[in-house]
């Protein structure tokens, strides 16, 4: 168990709809990742954020978009959701900055949730 | 340019040793990692090297970086069946959008 919690671990909506996918860090951990992985794209990176602000994006849509809240929570919020928005969306944390992680190394990963847009 | 790249798929035989080989292009990388993704479950790290070093062991895990040759691989000696997963090379970016980088993901596969 890595600490990091994600929710739900599936969904199964129609496209044109709206979700949001939930990701609390592990204790201590003040910066939150956001990754796709997909079967044809593997791992994408979409947004980071750290203590509450945003710090690196990625390959992240215009239809999606994510907040990191006071209690370091974040929601990755995804709508107009296509056939292709179906893959398992993982949340990771770390204690430090995305620069700064490397002195630590570590990135720990949630179980993901999986989005099947039919 | 920001790209991490590796081959999609390995298959050893049980007691082999695995080398799963990646190659990335941002020079400015300052630590490059191996991660590890069992079936339904998020992943692991497994090592990381920092830029400046050219060998990384630990225990049946030896970690090889060719900074020339923006090469990275990893070497699992005496490959067992639990080691069938999904291995990611990711490089971490500490630039002005400091990012992590992960590949597409090597899955190993073990055969009797």
């Amino acid at each position: 168990d890595s600490g990091v919690t994600q929710t739900p671990k599936h969904l199964i909506t129609a496209t044109g709809q709206r979700v949001t996918l939930r990701c609390s860090p592990r204790s201590g951990d003040l910066s939150v990742y956001w990754y796709q992985q997909s079967l044809d794209q593997g791992l994408q990176f979409l947004i980071q954020y750290y203590n509450g602000e945003e710090r690196a994006k990625g390959n992240i849509l215009e239809r999606f978009s994510a907040q990191q809240f006071p209690d370091l929570h974040s929601e990755l919020n995804l709508s107009s959701l296509e056939l292709g928005d179906s893959a398992l969306y993982f949340c990771a944390s770390s204690k430090f900055d995305a620069g700064l992680a490397g002195l630590t190394g570590e990135l720990f990963f949630g179980e993901g949730s999986r989005l099947t847009v039919l | 340019g920001e790209d991490v790249e590796q081959s999609l798929f390995l298959s050893v035989r049980e007691g082999d040793s695995s080398v799963i080989n990646c190659t990335y292009t941002d020079s400015s990388s300052t630590y490059l990692y191996w991660y590890k993704q069992e079936p339904g479950a998020g992943l692991q790290l497994l090592t990381y090297i920092f830029s400046n070093m050219d060998m990384k062991q630990d225990q049946r895990l030896t970690v090889l970086l060719n900074k020339k040759d923006k090469h990275l691989s990893l070497r699992i000696a005496d490959t067992q069946t639990g080691d069938s997963a999904i291995y990611f090379c990711a490089e971490s970016l500490y630039s002005s959008a400091s990012k992590i980088i992960f590949g597409s993901g090597t899955r190993l596969s073990i055969r009797p």
